[in-house]
């Protein structure tokens, strides 16, 4: 199984700063790494597929990059409905992993 | 407007099994496969298995193996989820989520089913 390794685990930010999570594969995925936000109690929702492209809807202060094993989710301009939980997720083959998650908060 | 609605919470006794279904619409039943995600309290996403619903083949997770079903019934365009043998370490707030084929993402997701398994 491909193993996902997020960095940090948590983080506090302040509205109106950037912020840059890493996700380590523990082999090479190409591009086939998808970024989703939780908030507590709802299902998780597609921020970024094949590493930096923005799902419909998403606003543009989300960006993606990396290939092969290193990959970033970069926050610019931190709103007040960004302070939530960040996963990365191999689609590259089976079964599907999910980092441990990022924390985002106040 | 796609939507995945899924059943409601259930509690069940260690030994028992629960059925969850995800009921789809707004777009084309058989263009995508249907997974199930879940997530125990306070951990990460662990992805379960998925069934095509054009073809009704399975992949499932080794650890779920033999104690996960995955189903579908073109009829009404629901897929279910059923897993045997459960144990309080399987209580976690299940989810089904679509994924394109070309593109793998999972675009849309059900809005979460909690299985509590207590005695």
């Amino acid at each position: 199984d491909i193993q996902m390794t997020q960095s940090p685990s948590s983080l506090s930010a302040s509205v109106g700063d950037s912020v840059t999570i890493i996700c380590r594969a523990s082999q090479s995925i190409s591009r086939s790494l998808n970024w989703y936000q939780q908030e507590p109690g709802k299902a998780p929702k597609l921020l970024i597929f094949s590493a930096s492209s923005l799902h419909s809807g998403v606003p543009s202060r989300f960006s993606g990059g990396g290939s092969g094993t290193v990959f970033t989710l970069t926050i610019t301009s931190l709103q007040p409905a960004d302070f939530a939980t960040y996963y990365c997720q191999q689609s590259f083959s089976y079964p599907r992993t999910f980092g441990q998650g990022t924390k985002v908060d106040i | 407007q796609v939507l995945l609605v899924q059943s409601g919470g259930e509690v069940k006794k260690p030994g028992s099994s629960v059925r969850v279904s995800c009921k789809t619409s707004g777009y084309p039943f058989t263009d995508y496969s249907l997974h199930w995600v879940r997530q125990a309290p306070g951990q990460g996403p662990e992805w379960m298995g998925y069934i095509s619903p054009l073809k009704g083949n399975t992949n499932y997770a080794q650890n779920l193996q033999g104690r996960v079903t995955m189903t579908t019934d073109t009829s009404t365009d629901t897929v279910y989820m059923e897993l045997g043998s459960l144990r309080p370490d399987d209580t976690a707030v299940y989810f089904c989520a679509r994924e394109q084929w070309l593109v793998p993402k999972f675009d849309y997701w059900g809005q979460g089913t909690l299985v509590t398994v207590s005695s």
